[in-house]
C-alpha cells in the first residue's frame, strides 16, 4: 500500500486555468505538508496542516489554497495559474509537527507545466 | 539568513567510497536529516543526527559536528542504484525544515 499518494502525476495546463492536486496518506499521521521543488531542486515549504491548524509560508501567493476534508487528506487548489507556477509539487506527512526527529514521508510528486 | 550548502554534483566509481558534505547556518538547531531522491521520484529518509558524532546504517553513515555547522554523508561500496540526489535538511530553532539544493551523485562503472 502506498503511504502517501498524490494525483495526478503530471498536469499540463494553460495559463489562467484553475487546477487541483489531491493528496492522501494512510499512515495515520497528524501533519501534512505541501512542498514546491523548483528547477534548482530546492524544496520550499508552502503549507503545513496539523489538526485543523494551517501554517502558511507567507511567500506563497494567495492563488494557492490548501483544503483538508479530514486528517488523511490535504488537497492543493491553484487559481489563475501562471508560467512561474511550473514546478514539481510534493505532498508529505509526518506523525506530528514540532519534534526534531520527525521524518517526512513524501508522495511521488506532481509535475505541473503551465503553458 | 538561513542557508545550507552542498556541492552541486559529484562523480564516483562503483565499489568505491564517497563523502558528501553539508554546511549550514541556521537560527537554532534541532537536528539534521539526509534524504535520497532518485530522478523523478520522491525524497526518502536516510538518516537523522542531532548529537555530534557518527551514525552508521549499513553502507551509509552520517556525521555531525554542531560546533562547525557541518555534516557529511558517507556511502561505502557504491552501487549503480546509489545514483541519485542527496538532500541535506536542518530543523531550525522553530522546528522548520531548511533544505539544501541537493548533491547529484553520478556513479560510473
Amino acid at each position: 500500500d502506498t503511504a502517501v499518494s498524490q494525483t495526478p502525476k503530471y498536469l499540463v495546463t494553460q495559463m489562467g486555468n484553475d487546477k487541483s492536486i489531491k493528496c492522501e496518506q494512510n499512515l495515520g499521521h497528524d501533519t501534512m505538508y505541501w512542498y514546491k521543488q523548483d528547477s534548482k531542486k530546492f524544496l520550499k515549504i508552502m503549507f503545513s496542516y496539523n489538526n485543523k491548524e494551517l501554517i502558511i509560508n507567507e511567500t506563497v501567493p494567495n492563488r494557492f489554497s490548501p483544503k483538508s476534508p479530514d486528517k488523511a487528506h490535504l488537497n492543493l487548489h491553484i487559481n489563475s495559474l501562471e508560467l512561474g507556477d511550473s514546478a514539481v509539487y510534493f505532498c508529505a506527512s509526518s506523525q506530528v509537527a514540532g519534534r526534531g526527529y520527525e521524518k517526512l514521508f513524501f508522495g511521488s510528486g506532481t509535475q505541473l507545466s503551465v503553458l | 539568513g538561513q542557508n545550507i550548502d552542498q556541492p552541486t554534483e559529484m562523480t564516483a566509481t562503483e565499489g568505491a567510497i564517497v563523502q558528501i558534505n553539508c554546511t549550514y547556518q541556521t537560527s537554532g538547531f534541532n537536528g539534521l536529516f539526509w534524504y535520497q531522491q532518485h530522478a523523478g521520484e520522491a525524497p526518502t529518509f536516510l538518516s537523522y543526527n542531532v548529537l555530534d558524532g557518527l551514525e552508521e546504517k549499513g553502507r551509509f553513515s552520517s556525521f555531525l559536528s554542531r560546533s562547525k555547522g557541518y555534516s557529511y554523508l558517507l556511502l561505502k561500496e557504491l552501487q549503480m542504484k546509489d545514483s541519485a540526489s542527496y538532500l541535506c535538511a536542518v530543523r531550525d530553532g522553530n522546528y522548520q525544515l531548511i533544505w539544501g539544493a541537493g548533491t547529484k551523485l553520478i556513479i560510473k562503472p
